[in-house]
Protein backbone atom coordinates (compact mmCIF):
# COMPACT_ATOMS: atom_id res chain seq x y z
CA UNK A 1 0.00 0.00 0.00
CA UNK A 2 1.06 3.69 -0.62
CA UNK A 3 1.63 5.48 2.21
CA UNK A 4 1.74 9.29 2.52
CA UNK A 5 3.14 10.89 5.67
CA UNK A 6 3.22 14.46 7.13
CA UNK A 7 5.25 15.53 9.59
CA UNK A 8 2.28 17.17 11.81
CA UNK A 9 -0.95 16.92 12.50
CA UNK A 10 -1.71 19.66 14.00
CA UNK A 11 0.59 22.61 14.40
CA UNK A 12 -0.16 26.33 15.96
CA UNK A 13 2.09 29.29 15.13
CA UNK A 14 1.96 32.94 15.01
CA UNK A 15 1.75 35.41 12.34
CA UNK A 16 4.70 36.37 10.73
CA UNK A 17 6.82 33.01 11.96
CA UNK A 18 8.22 30.49 8.61
CA UNK A 19 6.06 27.51 8.66
CA UNK A 20 7.46 24.75 7.35
CA UNK A 21 5.05 21.17 6.37
CA UNK A 22 6.58 17.91 5.46
CA UNK A 23 5.28 15.48 3.41
CA UNK A 24 6.85 12.09 1.96
CA UNK A 25 5.98 9.01 0.10
CA UNK A 26 7.03 5.96 0.03
CA UNK A 27 6.23 4.20 -3.40
CA UNK A 28 8.44 5.90 -5.63
CA UNK A 29 5.77 8.70 -7.41
CA UNK A 30 6.53 11.06 -9.62
CA UNK A 31 4.27 13.35 -9.13
CA UNK A 32 3.28 15.31 -5.50
CA UNK A 33 0.70 18.14 -4.80
CA UNK A 34 -0.17 20.15 -1.77
CA UNK A 35 -3.91 21.27 -1.34
CA UNK A 36 -5.57 23.31 1.37
CA UNK A 37 -8.98 22.47 2.23
CA UNK A 38 -11.50 25.25 3.64
CA UNK A 39 -15.37 24.52 4.13
CA UNK A 40 -17.22 25.14 0.87
CA UNK A 41 -14.60 25.21 -0.85
CA UNK A 42 -13.16 22.29 -1.50
CA UNK A 43 -9.41 20.77 -2.16
CA UNK A 44 -7.30 24.18 -3.43
CA UNK A 45 -4.22 23.09 -5.53
CA UNK A 46 -1.39 25.22 -4.02
CA UNK A 47 1.85 23.95 -5.79
CA UNK A 48 2.47 20.57 -7.56
CA UNK A 49 5.72 18.81 -8.69
CA UNK A 50 6.06 16.14 -11.51
CA UNK A 51 9.59 15.45 -10.53
CA UNK A 52 12.64 16.22 -8.40
CA UNK A 53 13.84 19.67 -8.05
CA UNK A 54 10.24 20.71 -10.56
CA UNK A 55 7.65 22.44 -9.38
CA UNK A 56 4.32 24.45 -10.55
CA UNK A 57 2.45 26.79 -9.45
CA UNK A 58 -1.50 25.79 -8.73
CA UNK A 59 -4.67 27.75 -8.09
CA UNK A 60 -3.43 29.62 -4.92
CA UNK A 61 -0.06 29.95 -4.51
CA UNK A 62 0.37 33.48 -3.00
CA UNK A 63 2.08 32.96 0.54
CA UNK A 64 3.52 29.65 -0.23
CA UNK A 65 6.72 27.96 -1.74
CA UNK A 66 7.70 24.62 -2.00
CA UNK A 67 11.03 23.09 -2.16
CA UNK A 68 11.55 18.57 -3.42
CA UNK A 69 15.04 17.92 -3.05
CA UNK A 70 14.59 14.32 -2.70
CA UNK A 71 11.90 12.36 -4.75
CA UNK A 72 10.04 11.20 -1.37
CA UNK A 73 9.83 14.55 -0.14
CA UNK A 74 7.85 17.73 -0.83
CA UNK A 75 8.00 20.42 1.53
CA UNK A 76 5.43 23.31 1.57
CA UNK A 77 7.11 26.48 3.20
CA UNK A 78 4.82 29.45 4.46
CA UNK A 79 6.98 32.51 4.07
CA UNK A 80 5.67 34.73 6.76
CA UNK A 81 2.70 32.80 8.32
CA UNK A 82 -1.13 35.05 8.05
CA UNK A 83 -3.96 34.12 9.58
CA UNK A 84 -5.42 33.36 6.20
CA UNK A 85 -3.70 30.35 6.61
CA UNK A 86 -5.39 28.99 9.07
CA UNK A 87 -6.90 25.65 6.88
CA UNK A 88 -6.22 21.99 6.45
CA UNK A 89 -3.31 21.43 4.44
CA UNK A 90 -3.46 17.94 2.45
CA UNK A 91 -0.33 16.54 0.85
CA UNK A 92 -1.16 13.66 -2.08
CA UNK A 93 0.82 11.86 -4.40
CA UNK A 94 0.36 9.93 -7.79
CA UNK A 95 2.50 7.07 -9.63
CA UNK A 96 2.94 9.05 -13.33
CA UNK A 97 1.16 10.77 -16.09
CA UNK A 98 -1.55 8.10 -17.02
CA UNK A 99 -5.22 9.45 -18.07
CA UNK A 100 -6.06 7.69 -14.58
CA UNK A 101 -4.25 8.43 -11.91
CA UNK A 102 -4.99 8.06 -8.07
CA UNK A 103 -4.23 10.79 -6.05
CA UNK A 104 -2.87 9.04 -2.49
CA UNK A 105 -3.21 11.65 0.34
CA UNK A 106 -2.05 12.19 3.64
CA UNK A 107 -4.01 12.36 6.74
CA UNK A 108 -3.41 16.39 6.42
CA UNK A 109 -1.83 19.20 8.54
CA UNK A 110 -4.85 21.31 10.58
CA UNK A 111 -2.79 24.76 10.87
CA UNK A 112 -3.91 27.69 13.31
CA UNK A 113 -2.04 30.77 12.64
CA UNK A 114 -2.51 32.93 15.58
CA UNK B 1 -12.58 29.57 -14.78
CA UNK B 2 -12.81 25.51 -14.15
CA UNK B 3 -15.27 24.74 -11.70
CA UNK B 4 -16.80 21.55 -10.12
CA UNK B 5 -20.18 22.07 -7.79
CA UNK B 6 -21.54 19.45 -5.27
CA UNK B 7 -24.27 20.07 -2.53
CA UNK B 8 -22.62 21.03 0.56
CA UNK B 9 -24.77 18.26 2.58
CA UNK B 10 -26.81 15.21 2.39
CA UNK B 11 -28.74 13.61 5.25
CA UNK B 12 -30.12 9.84 4.65
CA UNK B 13 -30.61 6.84 6.96
CA UNK B 14 -29.33 3.44 6.98
CA UNK B 15 -29.94 0.97 4.44
CA UNK B 16 -31.02 4.35 2.22
CA UNK B 17 -29.60 4.98 -1.12
CA UNK B 18 -28.29 8.23 -1.66
CA UNK B 19 -26.84 10.01 -4.58
CA UNK B 20 -23.91 12.93 -4.66
CA UNK B 21 -24.26 15.08 -7.65
CA UNK B 22 -21.24 16.98 -9.24
CA UNK B 23 -21.70 19.63 -12.40
CA UNK B 24 -18.59 21.18 -13.78
CA UNK B 25 -17.57 23.67 -15.77
CA UNK B 26 -14.48 22.72 -17.51
CA UNK B 27 -13.11 21.57 -20.64
CA UNK B 28 -10.48 18.81 -21.50
CA UNK B 29 -10.30 16.52 -19.20
CA UNK B 30 -9.32 12.76 -18.77
CA UNK B 31 -12.03 11.57 -16.30
CA UNK B 32 -14.31 12.18 -13.37
CA UNK B 33 -12.70 10.68 -10.38
CA UNK B 34 -14.37 10.71 -6.61
CA UNK B 35 -12.72 10.77 -3.02
CA UNK B 36 -13.71 9.93 0.26
CA UNK B 37 -12.79 11.86 3.61
CA UNK B 38 -13.42 10.84 6.91
CA UNK B 39 -12.34 13.75 9.27
CA UNK B 40 -9.31 12.76 10.65
CA UNK B 41 -8.26 10.43 8.42
CA UNK B 42 -6.88 10.56 4.66
CA UNK B 43 -9.03 10.70 1.65
CA UNK B 44 -9.30 7.93 -0.34
CA UNK B 45 -10.03 7.17 -3.67
CA UNK B 46 -13.59 5.46 -4.77
CA UNK B 47 -14.15 5.53 -8.34
CA UNK B 48 -13.27 6.81 -12.13
CA UNK B 49 -15.65 7.33 -15.24
CA UNK B 50 -13.40 7.31 -18.10
CA UNK B 51 -16.56 7.42 -20.29
CA UNK B 52 -20.05 7.83 -20.19
CA UNK B 53 -21.98 5.73 -18.28
CA UNK B 54 -22.18 3.84 -14.89
CA UNK B 55 -19.32 2.41 -13.22
CA UNK B 56 -19.90 -0.22 -10.65
CA UNK B 57 -17.56 -0.93 -7.36
CA UNK B 58 -20.02 -2.89 -4.88
CA UNK B 59 -22.41 -0.51 -2.97
CA UNK B 60 -20.87 2.64 -4.92
CA UNK B 61 -21.51 3.59 -8.34
CA UNK B 62 -20.50 6.66 -10.33
CA UNK B 63 -22.07 8.16 -13.41
CA UNK B 64 -20.60 10.63 -15.85
CA UNK B 65 -22.22 12.10 -18.43
CA UNK B 66 -20.05 14.59 -20.67
CA UNK B 67 -22.77 16.28 -22.77
CA UNK B 68 -24.66 17.09 -19.73
CA UNK B 69 -21.01 18.19 -17.75
CA UNK B 70 -22.72 16.46 -14.85
CA UNK B 71 -21.95 12.90 -12.98
CA UNK B 72 -22.71 11.59 -9.54
CA UNK B 73 -21.89 9.13 -7.11
CA UNK B 74 -24.59 6.51 -5.92
CA UNK B 75 -23.87 4.94 -2.54
CA UNK B 76 -26.82 2.03 -1.68
CA UNK B 77 -27.46 0.16 1.64
CA UNK B 78 -25.54 3.09 3.65
CA UNK B 79 -24.16 2.20 6.49
CA UNK B 80 -23.20 4.94 9.13
CA UNK B 81 -19.73 4.37 8.01
CA UNK B 82 -20.38 6.52 5.24
CA UNK B 83 -20.96 9.36 6.81
CA UNK B 84 -18.40 11.65 5.22
CA UNK B 85 -17.30 14.03 2.88
CA UNK B 86 -17.22 13.40 -0.54
CA UNK B 87 -15.40 14.82 -3.53
CA UNK B 88 -15.33 14.97 -7.18
CA UNK B 89 -12.51 15.88 -9.24
CA UNK B 90 -11.09 15.96 -12.44
CA UNK B 91 -7.63 16.69 -13.64
CA UNK B 92 -7.25 18.73 -16.99
CA UNK B 93 -5.63 17.31 -20.12
CA UNK B 94 -2.36 18.02 -20.77
CA UNK B 95 -1.62 18.46 -17.24
CA UNK B 96 -0.62 17.00 -13.87
CA UNK B 97 -3.29 19.60 -12.15
CA UNK B 98 -6.15 18.10 -10.54
CA UNK B 99 -9.56 19.96 -9.83
CA UNK B 100 -11.44 19.04 -7.05
CA UNK B 101 -14.97 19.73 -5.98
CA UNK B 102 -16.64 21.91 -3.39
CA UNK B 103 -17.31 18.62 -1.68
CA UNK B 104 -20.28 17.24 0.41
CA UNK B 105 -20.92 15.95 3.42
CA UNK B 106 -23.01 12.76 3.57
CA UNK B 107 -24.45 12.38 7.59
CA UNK B 108 -26.36 8.65 7.64
CA UNK B 109 -28.61 8.49 10.69
CA UNK B 110 -29.57 5.77 12.16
Amino acid sequence: DVKVTQSSRYLVKRTGEKVFLECVQDMDHENMFWYRQDPGLGLRLIYFSYDVKMKEKGDIPEGYSVSREKKERFSLILESASTNQTSMYLCASSLGTGARETQYFGPGTRLLVL
Amino acid sequence: GQSLEQPSEVTAVEGAIVQINCTYQTSGFYGLSWYQHHDGGAPTFLSYNALDGLEETGRFSSFLSRSDSYGYLLLQELQMKDSASYFCAVRSSGTYKYIFGTGTRLKVLA
